[in-house]
Formats: structure tokens, sequence, C-alpha cells
């Protein structure tokens, strides 16, 4: 079983549409969970990141982290064209520098 | 703006060649590492440098060196390049534990 798991996708959603982009973990020691977000042909980019449980908010990004059921969510609100592209998480225990990716899920928006 | 970059953004080389992927960061970050993101399978840690000289072995280390001879630079060696190591590569850099900045990626197929 991977650390992280992550459905591929495609995820196809049509411009203006909530999407809700999921991950599993299986280590309990993870404190902090990464959203990175890649477009085609490109490096990965730090999108948001949160610490133990909880919500945060960033513009029209929401990550939430339910440690109790090792679940981790990243809401988009209003989605665009140009949100089009692979969405990476990737936990981390504290004070460790080494990041546990998930495979990632490709994300389509309609316009 | 934090910006690393690869000496190549497409390689191609024939099996049992050298093969040297060149990062670069202008950031003055200590740590350095060397990924390979594979379709399914995520982004996987092959080295890790955390100062000049000093390395750590990753989750995928075999048929891999470095090299960090200056803190800006990190080099990635294929000592024998394998049909196996066809991937893409990627580079990032971090300052302690926080965010790894990302290269642009070398796409490398070995024939």
């Amino acid at each position: 079983q991977k650390e992280v798991e992550q459905d591929p996708g495609p995820l196809s959603v049509p411009e203006g549409a909530i999407v809700s982009l999921n991950c599993t973990y299986s280590n309990s020691a993870f404190q902090y969970f990464m959203w990175y977000r890649q477009y085609s042909r490109k490096g990965p980019e730090l999108l948001m990141y949160t610490y133990s449980s909880g919500n945060k908010e960033d513009g029209r990004f929401t990550a939430q982290v339910d440690k109790s059921s090792k679940y981790i969510s990243l809401f988009i609100r209003d989605s665009q064209p140009s949100d089009s592209a692979t969405y990476l998480c990737a936990p981390r225990m504290d004070s460790s520098y080494k990041l546990i990716f998930g495979s990632g899920t490709r994300l389509l928006v309609r316009p | 703006d934090v910006k690393v970059t690869q000496s190549s953004r497409y390689l191609v080389k024939r099996t049992g060649e050298k093969v040297f992927l060149e990062c670069v960061q202008d950031m003055d970050h200590e740590n350095m590492f060397w990924y390979r993101q594979d379709p399914g399978l995520g982004l996987r840690l092959i080295y890790f440098s955390y100062d000049v000289k000093m390395k750590e072995k990753g989750d995928i280390p075999e048929g891999y060196s470095v090299s960090r001879e200056k803190k800006e630079r990190f080099s990635l060696i294929l000592e024998s390049a394998s049909t196996n190591q066809t991937s893409m590569y990627l580079c990032a850099s971090s300052p302690g534990t926080d965010t790894q900045y990302f290269g642009p990626g070398t796409r490398l197929t070995v024939l």
C-alpha cells in the first residue's frame, strides 16, 4: 500500500464548478500537508499547505485536513480554465525535509 | 523570486552512456533534491543534499549518484544509463524544512 493515495483522474468539470480533490494517507506522524499544482511540461509549484488538522483558505482555494480519518482535501471555488493542471498532495512529518507525494489528480476545467 | 534552473528540458541518450543532469538555484538554499516523476508513481526522491559535499540517499538511489561541490549547484549522474531510467527528472531546493521550489524538469529518454 502506498503511503499517500490519490485518484489520478482526469476530473473534468465546467467552468465555475466547485472542485474537490482528495488524498488519503497511512502515516499518522504526518503533520504538514502540502498541495502542489503542476502545469503541463512544468515543475510543481506550492499552492498552499496546512499544519495538523483543520481548514485553511486562500482566495478560491481551501485546504482541509481530517487527521482522524487520514483524509486531505483541496476545494477550488469558481473553477477557471487556468486551474487545469495536475494537483499533487504531499504530506511530511514535523522537522523532516522529506515530502511524500501522491501520484497526482489531473483536473480539466472546460470553458 | 526563487529560481531553480535545469540544464536541459529534453535529453536523448543511448544505453550505457554516462549522463549528467545539472541543477542551479539562486536563493542560497541549504537543501537540494533530485526526484524522478513517472505516470502513476508520482514524484520519488532519488537523492538529497543538505550542504556542500553532503548527501543522503532517497527512496530510489540505485543507478544514480550526485555531486554538490558548490552550494548553488547539484548534479545528478547516471553512471551507465538504462532504458528504465527514461523519466522526467525534477530538481528542487528549500531553506531548511520549508517549501521546496522546483525547476522545470528534464525529460530524459534512454534508447
